[in-house]
C-alpha cells in the first residue's frame, strides 16, 4: 500500500515562532488533507489540498503531487496551536480509504 | 456544517464483555469508517462501509465486527473485549467518490480491564 511519512515527529516551539511540517507520500493521490487532533483528541480538518496552495489565516499548505510532497506551514503560532498534525492521502484507485501519517506532535510553549 | 457523533466519550468495560460503539453522522454520507488510534502508530482503518448493509474490512479488522443497517448509523461491536483493544475509537463519514472530504467524531476512548 502506500507510505505516508511525516516529518519531523516532535516539534516544540516558542510562541510566535513559524514552522514547517512536511508530509512525503509514495504514489500518486487524488485526495490530501491535512487534520489537526486538539488536546480532547477531536480531529478537525484543516485542508483538502491535493495539489497546489491554499491558506486560511495563520496556516497555509502546499502539495507538490509530481514530487509527492506536501508542507504544512504555520506562522505566528499559538499555544492553542498544540498537539498533533496528521497528513492523510487516498491512493488513485484506493475507493476512498484514506491512508495517514503517524502524526506529528507540536507544543507551542508561551 | 457536518456533523458525527459518538455514542460515548469514555468507556470502562471487563476482559469478555461484548462492547457496542455507536456513531451517527448527519449529512447523508455514504462512507462511513471506523479507525483506532494508538500512540506511535497513528490511525489504523478497522473496517468501512461503502452503503447500508455493505462492509468491508480494514488493515485491522482481528476481534471487530460492523453493523450498518441504517445510511446515518455506523456500529463497531467487540464481540469479547480484550485489553489489546484498549484504545481510542474514531469514527468518521465522508460523500462517496474520489477526493471527498473526511470528516471524524470526537472519539471514544475506552479501557478494557
Amino acid at each position: 500500500g502506500i507510505q505516508v511519512e511525516q516529518s519531523p515527529p516532535d516539534l516544540i516551539l516558542q510562541e510566535g515562532a513559524n514552522s514547517t511540517l512536511r508530509c512525503n507520500f509514495s504514489d500518486s493521490v487524488n485526495n490530501l488533507q491535512w487534520f489537526h487532533q486538539n488536546p480532547w483528541g477531536q480531529l478537525i480538518n484543516l485542508f483538502y489540498i491535493p495539489s497546489g496552495t491554499k491558506q486560511n489565516g495563520r496556516l497555509s499548505a502546499t502539495t507538490v503531487a509530481t514530487e509527492r510532497y506536501s508542507l504544512l506551514y504555520i506562522s505566528s503560532s499559538q499555544t492553542t496551536d498544540s498537539g498533533v498534525y496528521f497528513c492523510a492521502v487516498e491512493r488513485r484507485g484506493a475507493n476512498s480509504k484514506l491512508t495517514f501519517g503517524k502524526g506529528i506532535t507540536l507544543s507551542v510553549r508561551p | 456544517d457536518v456533523k458525527v457523533t459518538q455514542s460515548s466519550r469514555y468507556l470502562v468495560k471487563r476482559t469478555g464483555e461484548k462492547v457496542f460503539l455507536e456513531c451517527v453522522q448527519d449529512m447523508d454520507h455514504e462512507n462511513m469508517f471506523w479507525y483506532r488510534q494508538d500512540p506511535g502508530l497513528g490511525l489504523r482503518l478497522i473496517y468501512f462501509s461503502y452503503d447500508v448493509k455493505m462492509k468491508e474490512k480494514g488493515d485491522i479488522p482481528e476481534g471487530y465486527s460492523v453493523s450498518r443497517e441504517k445510511k446515518e448509523r455506523f456500529s463497531l461491536i467487540l464481540e469479547s473485549a480484550s485489553t489489546n483493544q484498549t484504545s481510542m475509537y474514531l469514527c468518521a463519514s465522508r460523500l462517496a467518490g474520489a477526493g471527498e472530504t473526511q470528516y471524524f467524531g470526537p472519539g471514544t476512548r475506552l479501557l478494557v480491564l
